[in-house]
C-alpha cells in the first residue's frame, strides 16, 4: 500500500520564526490534506490540496503531485500553533466513494514564547 | 453550521465489556469514516459508510462493526474490549468530493 512520510518528525522553534514541513508519498494521490491536531486531539482542517498551492494567511501549503511530495509552509510562528500537523492521503486505486485516509506519523511542533 | 459531533466525550471501560461509540456527519455529508488513533501515532482507517452501505474496512478484527442510519449518523460497536483497544476514536464526514472533517473524537479507556 501506499507509504506516507512526514519530517521531520519533531521541531522546536522560537515565537515569529518560519518553518517548513514535508509529506513524502509514494503512490499517486487524489486526496491530500494537511491536518493540526491540538492537545486535546481535536484534527483541525489546514488544507485539502492534491496539487498546486493554497495560502490562508501564515499558512500555506504546495503539493507538487508528479514528484510525489507536499510542503506546509508556517510563517511568523505563534505558541498556539504548537501541537502535531499531520499529512493524510487518499490514493487513486481507492477512488470512487472509498475515501479512506493514509496517514503519516506526524511533526510534533513547539513554539516556544 | 454544526461539525462532526461524536459522543460520549470520554469513556471507561473494562476488559470483556462492549461499547457503542456515536457520531453525527455535518448536515448534507453522506459519507461517515471511523478511525483509530493510538498515543504517537497517525489515525487507522476502520471503516467507511456511504448512504448506509459500508464502502470500506481496514484491518481489524471481527470485534469491530459500525452501521450508518438513514439520518447518515453512524455507530461504531467495539465487543470483547481489550486493553489495546484504549485509543482516541475519530469519526470524519464527507459531501462529495474527497476533503474529510473530524468530530473531536470519543477517548476509550480500557481497564
Amino acid at each position: 500500500g501506499i507509504q506516507v512520510e512526514q519530517s521531520p518528525p519533531d521541531l522546536i522553534l522560537q515565537e515569529g520564526a518560519n518553518s517548513t514541513l514535508r509529506c513524502n508519498f509514494s503512490d499517486s494521490v487524489n486526496n491530500l490534506q494537511w491536518f493540526h491536531q491540538n492537545p486535546w486531539g481535536q484534527l483541525i482542517n489546514l488544507f485539502y490540496i492534491p496539487s498546486g498551492t493554497k495560502q490562508n494567511g501564515r499558512l500555506s501549503a504546495t503539493t507538487v503531485a508528479t514528484e510525489r511530495y507536499s510542503l506546509l509552509y508556517i510563517s511568523s510562528s505563534q505558541t498556539t500553533d504548537s501541537g502535531v500537523y499531520f499529512c493524510a492521503v487518499a490514493t487513486i486505486a481507492n477512488a470512487g466513494n472509498n475515501r479512506k485516509l493514509i496517514w503519516g506519523l506526524g511533526t510534533s511542533l513547539a513554539v516556544n514564547p | 453550521d454544526a461539525g462532526v459531533t461524536q459522543s460520549p466525550t470520554h469513556l471507561i471501560k473494562t476488559r470483556g465489556q462492549h461499547v457503542t461509540l456515536r457520531c453525527s456527519p455535518i448536515s448534507g455529508h453522506k459519507s461517515v469514516s471511523w478511525y483509530q488513533q493510538v498515543l504517537g501515532q497517525g489515525p487507522q482507517f476502520i471503516f467507511q459508510y456511504y448512504e448506509k452501505e459500508e464502502r470500506g474496512r481496514g484491518n481489524f478484527p471481527d470485534r469491530f462493526s459500525a452501521r450508518q442510519f438513514p439520518n447518515y449518523s453512524s455507530e461504531l460497536n467495539v465487543n470483547a474490549l481489550l486493553l489495546g483497544d484504549s485509543a482516541l476514536y475519530l469519526c470524519a464526514s464527507s459531501f462529495s468530493h474527497y476533503e474529510q472533517y473530524f468530530g473531536p473524537g470519543t477517548r476509550l479507556t480500557v481497564t
